[in-house]
Order: structure tokens, then C-alpha cells, then sequence
């Protein structure tokens, strides 16, 4: 069985710019898994950033943006914030209507 | 407003049953997919199970299959999921999502299912 791979955690400085990655352990990601991203802090339900690769979910920044780099799908957050540190979910449609989630990226803004 | 409300959870014996259900309001819900998707405490997101603005159709994870059923009433806004056969496992927080192209978009605020004896 295919899983969603994401690095299980990341650091950026305050200001910097950081890519988060999900790939697949067999495989490419691409357009056609329909990558979208959301970001969670503890307690509260995810939250929506992207869509369909690279499509910002309302009211979403334009810092957040979400592209195919290589054979994986990735998010990459310019202007890192502290209130960006929270976890990071990747999904991709695994087609014949399954989904698949990754294991989730901790960010630590520091 | 745009918004969905779950309901349902609980504690429960294991190989006991629940039925979530989810309350949608503030958007067209009759043309819209949806989804459950649950977190185990200290654990990552994991999807669960989807079905078609009408019904016709349904999936569901691996560790789901055949235990639980995901339904939906259009003229309540609202779409449930079933569990039975409950394990300790089975132990999450579940959240109903809306689809949009082929991602989540609008999210509830969850409610806990908590399966022990």
C-alpha cells in the first residue's frame, strides 16, 4: 500500500522561508493527486490552505503557496511568522475514491 | 455563516455503536461531497470516509470498511456516520469536512468518540 510521506518536523527563524514536502513511498506525486495542505494547532479543528496544488483557500496569505517541486508536492511559507508554528498536513486523492493523509510536519518557529 | 456542527460522540463500550452527525449551514450542502476525518489523541489527521452530494456513492478506509457507514439526509443538512463494532482503536476526535476539489474546506469543530470499558 502506498502512504503520503512529510518530514516529522522542520525549524525556521522568524522571517525566514521554509518547504514543507509530501511525496509517496512508491511514486510521484502530481496535479493529478490533487495535493492540498492544512495547517493544525493543538486543540483546534485543521484549518484550509491550499487546494488543488496551488489554489489559496479563502482568507488564506499570500505568503502560504503551494507547487510541485521534483516528484513531490510542497508548501513553502515566506515570511515565516511565530503564529506559524503548528503542525502541517499534506493529502492527496489516491484515486477511486480513497484520500490519503500524511503523517503531518511540526513547524517550530524559532 | 458558513458552518458545520458534529454531534454524537461519546463513550461506548468496545463493539458498541454510535451514530455522529453532522449539521451544515450557510452553504448549498445538497451539492456538496463530504467527508469524516478523525485524529487519534497525540496522533496525526487520517480519513475515514466520503460520499456524493446524493448519496449514490460512499468509501471508506481500510480500517473502517465494514464497520462504520457514512449517510446523508439533504432536506436535514446533515450527513452522519455510523460506527459499529467499536474498537479502542477507534479512539479519535471526528471531524466532518466539505469537498472541494478533491481537498477539505470547511471544517467542523469535532467531537470525541471514545471507545473503553
Amino acid at each position: 500500500q502506498t502512504v503520503v510521506t512529510q518530514e516529522p518536523s522542520f525549524s525556521v527563524s522568524p522571517g525566514g522561508t521554509v518547504t514543507l514536502t509530501c511525496g509517496l513511498s512508491s511514486g510521484s506525486v502530481s496535479t493529478s493527486y490533487y495535493p492540498s495542505w492544512y495547517q493544525q494547532t493543538p486543540g483546534q479543528a485543521p484549518r484550509t490552505l491550499i487546494y488543488s496544488t496551488n489554489t489559496r483557500s479563502s482568507g488564506v496569505p499570500d505568503r502560504f503557496s503551494g507547487s510541485i517541486l521534483g516528484n513531490k508536492a510542497a508548501l513553502t511559507i515566506t515570511g515565516a511568522q511565530a503564529d506559524d508554528d503548528s503542525d502541517y498536513y499534506c493529502v492527496l486523492y489516491m484515486g477511486s475514491g480513497i484520500w490519503g493523509f500524511g503523517g503531518g510536519t511540526k513547524l517550530t518557529v524559532l | 455563516e458558513v458552518q458545520l456542527v458534529e454531534s454524537g460522540g461519546g463513550l461506548v463500550q468496545p463493539g458498541g455503536s454510535l451514530r455522529l452527525s453532522c449539521a451544515a449551514s450557510g452553504f448549498t450542502f445538497s451539492r456538496s461531497w463530504m467527508h469524516w476525518v478523525r485524529q487519534a489523541p497525540g496522533k496525526g489527521l487520517v480519513w475515514v470516509s466520503h460520499i456524493n452530494s446524493d448519496g449514490s456513492s460512499t468509501n471508506y478506509g481500510d480500517s473502517v470498511r465494514g464497520r462504520f457507514t457514512i449517510s446523508r439526509d439533504n432536506a436535514k443538512n446533515t450527513v452522519y456516520l455510523q460506527l459499529n463494532s467499536l474498537r479502542a482503536e477507534d479512539t479519535a476526535v471526528y471531524y466532518c469536512a466539505s469537498d472541494k476539489g478533491y481537498a477539505f474546506d470547511i471544517w467542523g469543530q469535532g467531537t470525541m468518540v471514545t471507545v473503553s470499558s
